[in-house]
């Protein structure tokens, strides 16, 4: 079993619409987790923490689960510069997930 | 906030050379880096976990002897690809981090190699 697992998708999601995924991790043990965005041919850039509680930012929303495992993240009111490659990132030794592809349609 | 710097940003090299690529973490000292490689449309690959002052641990299936990592200092890590063949053509990317509980990863630019 991979580390970390994610839904690839790709999402293709009308503007505005709400778009969630999730992310399963295999280390019940890992302490910390993120949220990355990463763009065609560019390093990823965080876009969040998700704390055991739950956040928001703004249309943003993550979630921890640990009983089961995973991460989540819920985009509101999706705009076209949200389509990008969001990557979850577990801290053991920063283990990636592959990624799921979200395209914002107008 | 922390600022990691990775150079080069491109580099084409002709088969059967080497390639040295450097990650510079510009205002923090971090005794950690990682190095990763994507492949079109495919995420992140951990390739090896560099440690300051040791030896660098490398994940299953990552030749050690070709891929050599130095991390002389707690600054500059290093990246060196041997005798460099073209399915060896790949984004690189270099990580740092302050810790690892509840430390967010910072990246360097990423090197865009294409061998020849």
């Amino acid at each position: 079993r991979k580390e970390v697992e994610q839904d690839p998708g790709p999402f293709n999601v009308p503007e505005g619409a709400t778009v969630a995924f999730n992310c399963t991790y295999s280390n019940s043990a890992s302490q910390s987790f993120f949220w990355y965005r990463q763009d065609c041919r560019k390093e990823p850039k965080l876009l969040m923490s998700v704390y055991s509680s739950g956040n928001e930012d703004g249309r943003f929303t993550a979630q921890l689960n640990r009983a089961s495992q995973y991460i989540s993240l819920l985009i509101r009111d999706s705009k076209l510069s949200d389509s990008a490659t969001y990557l979850c990132v577990v801290i053991d030794k920063l283990s990636f997930g592959a990624g799921t592809t979200v395209t914002v349609r107008a | 906030g922390a600022v990691v710097s990775q150079h080069p940003s491109r580099v084409i090299c002709k088969s059967g050379t080497s390639v040295k690529i450097e990650c510079r973490s510009l205002d923090f000292q971090a005794t950690t880096m990682f190095w990763y490689r994507q492949f079109p449309k495919q995420s992140l690959m951990l390739m090896a976990t560099s440690n300051e002052g040791s030896k660098a641990t490398y994940e299953q299936g990552v030749e050690k002897d070709k891929f050599l990592i130095n991390h002389a200092s707690l600054t500059l890590s290093t990246l060196t690809v041997t005798s460099a063949h073209p399915e060896d053509s790949s984004f690189y990317i270099c990580s740092a981090s302050r810790g690892l509980v509840n430390t967010e990863a910072f990246f360097g630019q990423g090197t865009r190699l294409t061998v020849v």
